[in-house]
């Protein structure tokens, strides 16, 4: 069974930095290319940063480029997001989520995990 | 702010038909798949539609989507209880800078 777990969110000063994981299991990790999805509370999907499977192919919402740094370790089956100069509209639930094909190219989201909240506050 | 738009809510009783639009650009729906998601209140977003038109393993046959130009189309037919929800409109956008992109969202009501 497919599993994404996230770990790594909760209450951080508005400057301050976080990084998220994300636990994969259920499929070989290294043959996917990975995702990071956020919502605001009571707002809608906002897409983040894409990642290859290999570690190439690296994209960042315009809103967080610059800040935020998307990585993974295949050797760990994990998938990380390091954030930084956090801002309160920063503020939401963090989603990993995996490409639907092996083929490289951004599609779809086929599996999600449950989210990780972060909060950016004083 | 999304740069694909759907109607902020659709409305039908129980075992009526109804359809959800997201509108787009070349940039985006007119160049690549479409894919659509469910999300239950509390829960993460599950996918429903992938490449326009194809259903992943288990989900019913009531929903289906198709494209046409810029736009694009979720369908549901036979409305159930279970069905209300918040669905969502997704694809890549090409432009200058590349990502995914989401829709605005349609929040579904069961009357």
């Amino acid at each position: 069974e497919v599993q994404l777990v996230e770990s790594g969110g909760g209450l951080v000063k508005p400057g301050g930095s976080l990084r998220l994981s994300c636990a994969a299991s259920g499929f070989t990790f290294r043959n996917y290319g990975m995702n990071w999805v956020r919502q605001a509370p009571g707002k809608g999907l906002e897409w983040v940063s894409s990642l290859g499977s290999s570690g190439n192919n690296i994209y960042y919402a315009d809103s967080v480029k610059g800040r935020f740094t998307i990585s993974r370790d295949n050797t760990k089956n994990s998938l990380y997001l390091q954030m930084n100069s956090l801002r309160a509209d920063d503020t939401a639930v963090y989603y990993c989520a995996r490409d639907s094909t092996i083929s490289g190219v951004v599609t779809s989201f086929d599996y999600w995990g449950q989210g990780t909240l972060v909060t950016v506050s004083s | 702010q999304s740069v694909l738009t759907q109607p902020p809510s659709v409305s039908a009783a129980p075992g009526q038909n109804v359809t959800i639009s997201c509108s787009g650009s070349s940039s985006n729906i007119g160049n690549n798949y479409v894919s659509w998601y469910q999300q239950l209140p509390g829960a993460a977003p599950k996918l429903l539609i992938y490449d326009n038109n194809k259903r992943p393993s288990g989900i019913p046959d009531r929903f289906s989507g198709s494209t046409f130009g810029t736009s694009a189309t979720l369908g549901i037919t036979g409305l159930q209880t279970g069905d209300e929800a918040d669905y969502y409109c997704g694809t890549w956008d090409n432009s200058l800078g590349a990502g995914g992109v989401f829709g605005t969202g349609t929040k579904v009501a069961v009357l």
